[in-house]
């Protein structure tokens, strides 16, 4: 059973310009959350999608937006990168209301903006 | 918001010995996730407790949640080089809030 899947590993973007995130869900799961990771901190929460929408967002600018898919796959896009925005971006996936369930997470996509 | 503070940030550890890592939380808990992460990879999951009091153990990993004090601790028993990580801590702040926040982290190293 395959568990949540991202693409790519890795990544290097110019500051500017945009990049789409790639992340499939664990078989049965429903719901998709992404987490920025900075070096040496927490994973912090960007924003859910269930059922095609956004459910929940957190500190994030506009910038960073997501789309679900029919298949519950998703993606994460991020435009008009900052040297800041370098970080490992992680998908975890849960059946709906992961609060019983926990979240299983992705091994991340590693973005470097130079 | 809420936050977690883990302590030790870091922690040295000699193969065999046991340690035991703390989470803190500034508001009150709704589920507690334990997750170890190898550097740059990522999150595996642990444990969830989602009760006061509530324990568990799986192989020489065992968790505890003090509901009153907002605290989980995390203890291992007879360290071993496949324990060496990151340690991350994480809580739903509200009942029904599926935004999960994390602590910092505690990185264990083992040594032989």
């Amino acid at each position: 059973d395959a568990g949540v899947t991202q693409s790519p590993t890795h990544l290097i973007k110019t500051r500017g310009q945009q990049v789409t995130l790639r992340c499939s869900p664990k078989s049965g799961h429903d719901t998709v959350s992404w987490y920025q990771q900075a070096l040496g901190q927490g994973p912090q929460f960007i924003f859910q999608y269930y059922e095609e929408e956004e459910r929940q967002r957190g500190n994030f600018p506009d910038r960073f937006s997501g789309h679900q898919f029919p298949n519950y796959s998703s993606e994460l896009n991020v435009n008009a990168l900052l040297l800041g925005d370098s970080a490992l971006y992680l998908c975890a996936s849960s059946p709906f209301y992961g609060l019983n369930y926990g979240y299983t997470f992705g091994s991340g996509t590693r973005l470097t903006v130079v | 918001s809420q936050e977690l503070e883990q302590s030790p940030q870091s922690l040295i550890v000699q193969e065999g010995k046991n340690l035991t890592i703390n989470c803190t939380s500034s508001k009150t808990l709704y589920g507690l996730y334990w997750y170890k992460q190898k550097y740059g990879e990522g999150l595996i999951f642990l444990m969830m407790l989602q009760k006061g009091g509530e324990e568990k153990s799986h192989e020489k990993i065992t968790a505890k949640l003090d509901e009153k004090k907002q605290q989980s601790s995390l203890h291992i028993t007879a360290s071993q080089p496949s324990h060496a990580g990151i340690y991350l801590c994480g809580a739903f702040s509200n009942f029904g809030n599926e935004k999960l926040t994390f602590g910092t982290g505690t990185r264990l190293t083992i040594i032989p």
